[in-house]
């Protein structure tokens, strides 16, 4: 139990244009859903959190309007990445917390994330 | 503000053979989550083990166990008779008790060799 699924897997897109990523818990329901970003050999940046049915919490040095997430569902968070720059390009990571029987489940699933390459 | 510090950026160690992780952090709290996960070269996170602070019993999943130390907040992770399969980076990660957010160290890349 406990998968996150993102959709694509790899995107190539060119500069100036959109591109949007999917991610979605399979077997569970989110209430909580995080956006990373990755580049080689370095850690995982949090880039926002996201609540169902909120608008999400970005971290400091996020643009909002360049990365817009989407929380519609309790198995559905979505990334656009607007207007895209090839030093947007990366690999993103999403992942997904739970809320179950009354309690935060602590732990955080993660999707097998989306490398995006912007030309 | 809580920070994970992992102080081997690459490791080393022959297959079958005994391998430690180190990583400490600095927190204020009390109560707190703490994980190591895995991350092989098909980059998906990978959860390898979890010890929860107001336990003092070091938690063991199969080849893997901690050394949690809360007063000197180090927790090291140890894996026994390396495989190939462990090669990949690995990252210890923090999380206050009613918190959301994980707090990751940089990392450790550990190439397991034949």
């Amino acid at each position: 139990g406990a998968v996150v699924s993102q959709h694509p897997s790899w995107v190539i897109c060119k500069s100036g244009t959109s591109v949007k990523i999917e991610c979605r818990s399979l077997d569970f329901q989110a209430t909580t859903m995080f956006w990373y970003r990755q580049f080689p050999k370095q850690s995982l940046m949090l880039m926002a959190t996201s609540n169902e049915g909120s608008k999400a919490t970005y971290e400091q040095g996020v643009e909002k309007d360049k990365f817009l997430i989407n929380h519609a569902s309790l198995t559905l968070s979505t990334l656009t990445v607007t207007s895209a720059h090839p030093e947007d390009s990366s690999f993103y990571i999403c992942s997904a917390r739970a809320f179950s029987s009354g309690r935060w489940v602590y732990e955080q699933y993660f999707g097998p994330g989306t490398r995006l390459t912007v030309t | 503000a809580q920070t994970v510090t992992q102080s081997q950026p690459e490791m080393s160690v022959q297959e079958a053979e005994t391998v430690t992780l180190s990583c400490t952090y600095d927190t204020s709290e009390s109560n707190y989550y703490l994980f190591w996960y895995k991350q092989p070269p098909s980059r998906q996170m990978i959860l390898v083990i979890r010890q929860e602070a107001y336990k003092q019993q070091n938690a063991t999943e199969n080849r893997f166990s901690v050394n949690f130390q809360k007063a000197a907040k180090s927790f090291s992770l140890k894996i026994s008779d390396s495989q190939l399969g462990d090669t990949a980076m690995y990252f210890c990660a923090f999380m206050k008790e009613y918190g959301n957010k994980l707090v990751f160290g940089a990392g450790t890349i550990l190439r397991v060799k034949s």
